[in-house]
């Protein structure tokens, strides 16, 4: 089975504070994810990674930034974090043999970050 | 603009009826459609996703997902509710370029006993 692990599953943080999300995937795959889900608006692509050191931005990028060092980890950064950013967190990864569209996404537990 | 529809906030059905959840997308093309389900203080699992071929699709759990190019939708079904079916449920569609899902607002699905 495909495993995604989030480094927490809650976090508090105060307002300016430099957020670090961690997500790791244990199937070897290409293609990484991250998403924010709030009630009434789903989940909204925040930014992925088709490869180590590659990133493109989602929908929702600004105020984050995001760090792939290796295959199987995928970092969120929220350089200066605002009460705006407090939702859940998502990370999901899936693998880039048919690419992207069609290949099915797996998704850790998630993490629900407080900003205060 | 792309966009995915869950037009009910919430479906109630009793144990042991059928029920449907419905989506409709906005997406030019031929979009891969996808139907992934959501349990308390849990991430996404996946349930199905259609690719090509057949219009029926059948996943996990006894869900299927009927396919209508015509009418650009996507709706979940399964025959027999149970109450371990209450969740929510997110609809999802590739984007145009093929690069991310769109996904929709969710629907929250109550089975009653």
């Amino acid at each position: 089975d495909v495993k995604v692990t989030q480094s927490s599953r809650y976090l508090v943080k105060r307002t300016g504070e430099k957020v670090f999300l961690e997500c790791v995937q244990d199937m070897d795959h290409e293609n990484m994810f991250w998403y924010r889900q709030d009630p009434g608006l789903g989940l909204r692509l925040i930014y992925f990674s088709y490869d180590v050191k590659m990133k493109e931005k989602g929908d929702i990028p600004e105020g984050y930034s995001v760090s792939r060092e290796k295959k199987e980890r995928f970092s969120l950064i929220l350089e200066s974090a605002s009460t705006n950013q407090t939702s859940m967190y998502l990370c999901a990864s899936s693998s880039g043999l048919a690419g992207i569209s069609q290949e099915t996404q797996y998704f850790g537990p998630g993490t629900r970050l407080l900003v205060l | 603009a792309q966009s995915v529809a869950q037009p009910e906030d919430q479906v109630n059905v009793a144990e042991g009826n059928p029920l449907t959840v419905k989506c409709t997308y906005s997406v030019s093309g031929n979009p891969y459609l996808f139907w992934y389900v959501q349990y308390p203080n849990r991430g996404l699992q996946f349930l199905l996703k259609y690719i090509t071929g057949d219009n029926l699709v059948k996943g996990s759990y006894g869900f299927e997902a009927e396919f209508n190019k015509s009418q650009t939708s996507f709706h979940l079904k399964k025959p027999s509710a149970l109450v371990s079916d209450s969740a929510l449920y997110f609809c999802a569609v590739t984007n145009q370029a093929g690069t991310a899902l769109i996904f929709g607002k969710g629907t929250t699905l109550s089975v009653s006993s």
